[in-house]
């Protein structure tokens, strides 16, 4: 089955240091990886896409993120977090489920990012 | 600038009373998008359109129905709203050929 994982549901990290967000995936075919960011009562923003070329790709507000073929995974990374990055972050693939063109965006169930001062 | 408005923001309706999301979009993409949030959940993909094909998930309940009247407008109707139905429902867009995604702010819906 096409999934995504995000195996924490909290990450917690000092303000200056670095932060990692998991995010693995099982898809058919080439991933199309996303990530989206959700202030409280907002929508989704976008941060970054993986659709091919260089393994890591930059976003949005200093994130970026590192497609893994061989551990199927897509972490996103910031080098300094800051007090404003808290908030919640999703993961997404981009699969198939129909001949044709009918892709749609499997996600990720999120992980709280809490950047402490 | 280009982007994708829902409104309203907040809206708040009766158990039973039927009630319309808006969502409009300014990016003339062809694929639109609704989606059900519940508090810190996944987005999960209620039905959209490619165009005009509309496009239902297996698991949408049968209360919810959705509108394209043209390509910039799309609507949300949920025939009577459940107390279960309460949260945030978000439009999206994308166009055919790309990869990206655009996301409005969404509706936080609230059932009394």
């Amino acid at each position: 089955a096409q999934s995504v994982a995000q195996p924490e549901d909290q990450v917690n990290v000092a303000e200056g240091n670095p932060l990692t967000v998991k995010c693995t995936y099982s898809v058919s075919g080439n991933p199309y990886l996303f990530w989206y960011v959700q202030y409280p009562n907002r929508g989704l923003q976008f941060l970054l896409k993986y659709i091919t070329g260089d393994n890591l790709v930059k976003g949005s507000y200093g994130f970026e993120a590192e497609f893994n073929k061989s551990q199927t995974s897509f972490h996103l990374k910031k080098p300094s977090a800051l007090v404003s990055d808290s908030a919640l972050y999703f993961c997404a693939v981009r699969a198939f489920f129909n001949a044709g063109n009918n892709r749609k965006l499997i996600w990720g169930l999120g992980t709280s990012l809490a950047v402490n001062p | 600038d280009a982007m994708v408005i829902q409104n309203p923001r907040y809206q708040v309706t009766q158990f039973g009373k039927p009630v319309t999301l808006s969502c409009s979009q300014t990016l003339n993409h062809n694929v639109m998008y609704w989606y059900q949030q519940k508090s810190s959940q996944a987005p999960k993909l209620l039905f959209h359109y490619y165009d005009k094909d509309f496009n239902n998930e297996a698991d949408t309940p049968d209360n919810f129905q959705s509108r394209r009247p043209n390509t910039s407008f799309c609507f949300l109707d949920i025939r009577s709203p459940g107390l279960g139905d309460a949260a945030m429902y978000l439009c999206a867009t994308s166009r055919r050929g790309t990869n990206g995604y655009t996301f409005g702010s969404g509706t936080r819906l609230t059932v009394v």
